[in-house]
């Protein structure tokens, strides 16, 4: 069963970073493009970054393009997203995805003084 | 990519049949998936390439077009369909979703 789950996320003020984590489990996690999707209280969902398979290709929402770096670690099955810079719009639940075919249930951020 | 997906709410009953609208500004070819969202779970893939049905979708639901107009249609609607649903272009980046539908109970 293919599960993926987040972690990392929290209260942080604004101007701090943040790192977000996503466990992959139940499928050859090197074999797939992975995907930061967010959601904002009450809003509709944001595509965010996206990393191929072995980390050739990466692309990043023009919204947190040079303050978000998304990475994998294949040898443990987990995706990261590092956040700086952080912004009161960057509040969000925040999804990782396998391609488009499944995704995580969310881990929140919330920034905010 | 802009996403325009329509109607915003949709209040249905069990039995009935529905139809949800997405139309992409710009032409998409059938790169369009579509996803259902329910509180507490994981957001599922419900079809992609805009009209193929993801392993495990019931075959009440369908999805049609290509290019920049699309349609899911739920037929014979039943009580665990209620939720929300959202059309992703992924013809080019930014992946881009429509705002959403929220089917509700009549």
């Amino acid at each position: 069963e293919v599960q993926l789950v987040e972690s990392g996320g929290g209260l942080v003020q604004p101007g701090r970073s943040l790192k977000l984590s996503c466990l992959a489990s139940g499928f050859t996690f090197s074999n797939y493009g992975m995907n930061w999707i967010r959601q904002a209280p009450g809003k509709g969902l944001e595509w965010v970054a996206s990393i191929s398979s072995s980390s050739s290709y990466i692309y990043y929402a023009d919204t947190v393009k040079g303050r978000f770096t998304i990475s994998r670690d294949n040898a443990k099955n987990t995706l990261y997203l590092q956040m700086t810079s952080l912004r009161s719009e960057d509040t969000a639940l925040y999804y990782c995805a396998r391609l488009r075919d499944y995704w995580g249930q969310g881990v929140m951020v919330t920034v905010s003084s | 990519v802009q996403m325009t997906q329509s109607p915003s709410y949709l209040a249905a009953s069990p039995g009935e049949s529905v139809s949800i609208s997405c139309k992409a500004s710009k032409s998409i070819s059938n790169n369009l998936a579509w996803y259902q969202e329910k509180p507490g779970k994981a957001n599922k893939l419900l079809i992609h390439s805009g009209s193929t049905l993801q392993s495990g979708t019931p075959s009440r639901f369908s999805g049609s077009g290509s290019g920049t107009d699309f349609t899911l249609t739920i037929r014979s609607l039943e009580s665990e369909d209620f939720a929300v649903y959202y059309c992703q272009q992924y013809n080019e980046y930014p992946d881009t979703f429509g705002a959403g539908t929220k089917l509700e109970l009549k």
